[in-house]
């Protein structure tokens, strides 16, 4: 079974500039988190869908939304790039609530 | 306020020596614990997560840890260490499996020949 998928790998934006990642989950899996790993740190949790609703929100600006999709994938929109945006975004799925999440490879974004 | 602290930026050991990484966790509730393992270019791979039961949980790739409640520590061993074994290994904690993970800043692990 293909594990999560995250698109596009690596991306490069200027300052001001909006960016959507995309994340496919594994099949079957009806969650999406979303993490925000700047170099040199831990991953931060952004937002959870579950069933196309917000299960959460982490302490992230206005500027990032998401949504879930009927397919249960998942976008991550991010307005008003700052330089402080460039960190590699991750993306996780989960089966039900309770069960383990399952991470992508991440994208990269750069904000130049 | 809830956090992960993993106190080594940077281990280095050598190829078959023995292993061990500190994590320490301040939350309000008992949590879930967990260890996940980053390399490069890849996603996180969870290595070993503890709810409840006994405080010795083994996981994958050799890797085991321990839960002491009395120090709020999770740390992970493992008893001989593989060149494949260098990476990064995050430390984490949450409510649930499922939900918002809290994670360390994670320790890199350099393996010598």
């Amino acid at each position: 079974d293909a594990g999560v998928t995250q698109s596009p790998t690596h991306l490069i934006k200027t300052r001001g500039q909006h960016v959507t990642l995309r994340c496919s989950p594994i099949s079957g899996h009806k969650s999406v988190s979303w993490y925000q790993q700047v170099l040199g740190q831990g991953p931060q949790f952004i937002f959870q869908y579950y069933e196309k609703e917000e299960r959460g929100r982490g302490n992230f600006p206005d500027r990032f939304s998401a949504r879930q999709f009927p397919n249960y994938s998942s976008e991550l929109n991010v307005n008003a790039l700052l330089l402080g945006d460039s960190a590699l975004y991750l993306c996780a799925s989960v089966r039900d609530i309770g069960d383990e999440q399952f991470f992508g490879p991440g994208t990269r974004l750069t904000v130049l | 306020a809830q956090s992960v602290t993993q106190p080594d930026i940077h281990i280095t050991v050598s190829e078959g020596a023995s292993l061990e990484l500190r994590c320490n966790y301040s939350y309000g509730a008992t949590p879930y614990l967990f260890w996940y393992v980053q390399s490069p270019g890849q996603g996180l791979q969870l290595l070993l997560k503890y709810f409840s039961g006994d405080t010795l949980v083994q996981g994958i790739k050799g890797f085991e840890a321990e839960f002491k409640r009395s120090q709020s520590s999770f740390n992970q061993r493992k008893p001989s260490v593989h060149w494949s074994d260098a990476a990064e290994y995050f430390c984490a904690v949450g409510m649930d499996s499922s939900y918002k993970l809290i994670f360390g800043s994670g320790t890199r692990l350099l393996v010598r020949p």
